[in-house]
């Protein structure tokens, strides 16, 4: 079975750094495309990043340059790197296995909060 | 503003059938990319209810189905009940520089009345 578990959320001041968890279970991390999705209170869901099998990455131009997708492959988790946080990142962090034509399996979420 | 379009909000009584479309364009839903379906019951995570556009995972009951045409898609749900009430989000994929972008509907809020 397929779960994921995120970890690593807070609250932060705007500017502050945060590396956002996500461990694996039950596929592997590296044979898969993975992504981050944020929801922010209210809203609907918003990509941020993914990172192909292969290690490419690529990112929402929202978050380019700030933030950083990674996995290490000895633990099965996926990572995000935070920098120069904002308000506007105030959201729940999903990761979420992208199964292409088989949809996405996504874990329970994270909360940010980026405040002072 | 989300790359596909879905109406904010769409009602209906306990029994009845209700659709929820998912409007496109030619990079995404039109280049023939896939469309999936999510259900988000409030305060928990999106959960795959249809996979490449008109597939449904083991445990979704066949009153949801889906369907797509051109540059869009189209939830269908029938015997509407009250623990369907939830937002409904689809997604696919759109062209970019990269090879393709994931986006997302702006999601739709059901409400059973």
């Amino acid at each position: 079975e397929v779960q994921l578990v995120e970890s690593g959320g807070g609250l932060i001041q705007p500017g502050g750094s945060l590396r956002l968890s996500c461990a694996a279970s039950g596929f592997t991390v590296s044979s898969n495309y993975m992504s981050w999705v944020r929801q922010a209170p209210g809203k609907g869901l918003e990509w941020v990043s993914v990172i192909y099998s292969g290690g490419s990455t690529y990112y929402a131009d929202s978050v380019k340059g700030r933030f950083t997708i990674s996995r290490d492959n000895s633990k099965n988790t996926l990572y995000l790197q935070m920098n120069s946080l904002r308000a506007e990142d105030t959201a729940v962090y999903y990761c979420a296995r992208d199964g292409g034509i088989g949809g996405m399996a996504w874990g329970q979420g994270t909360l940010v909060t980026v405040s002072s | 503003q989300s790359v596909l379009t879905q109406p904010p909000s769409v009602s209906g009584a306990p029994g009845q059938r209700v659709t929820i479309s998912c409007t496109g364009s030619s990079s995404n839903i039109g280049a023939g990319y896939d469309v999936h379906w999510y259900q988000q019951l409030p305060g928990t995570a999106p959960k795959l209810l249809i996979y490449g556009n008109s597939n449904r995972p083991s445990g979704v009951p066949d009153r949801f189905s889906g369907s797509k045409s051109g540059t869009s898609a189209s939830l269908a749900i029938t015997g509407l009940q009250a623990e369907d009430e939830a937002d409904y989000y689809c997604q696919s994929y759109d062209s970019s520089l990269s090879g393709w972008d994931v986006v997302f509907g702006g999601g739709t809020k059901l409400t059973v009345l």
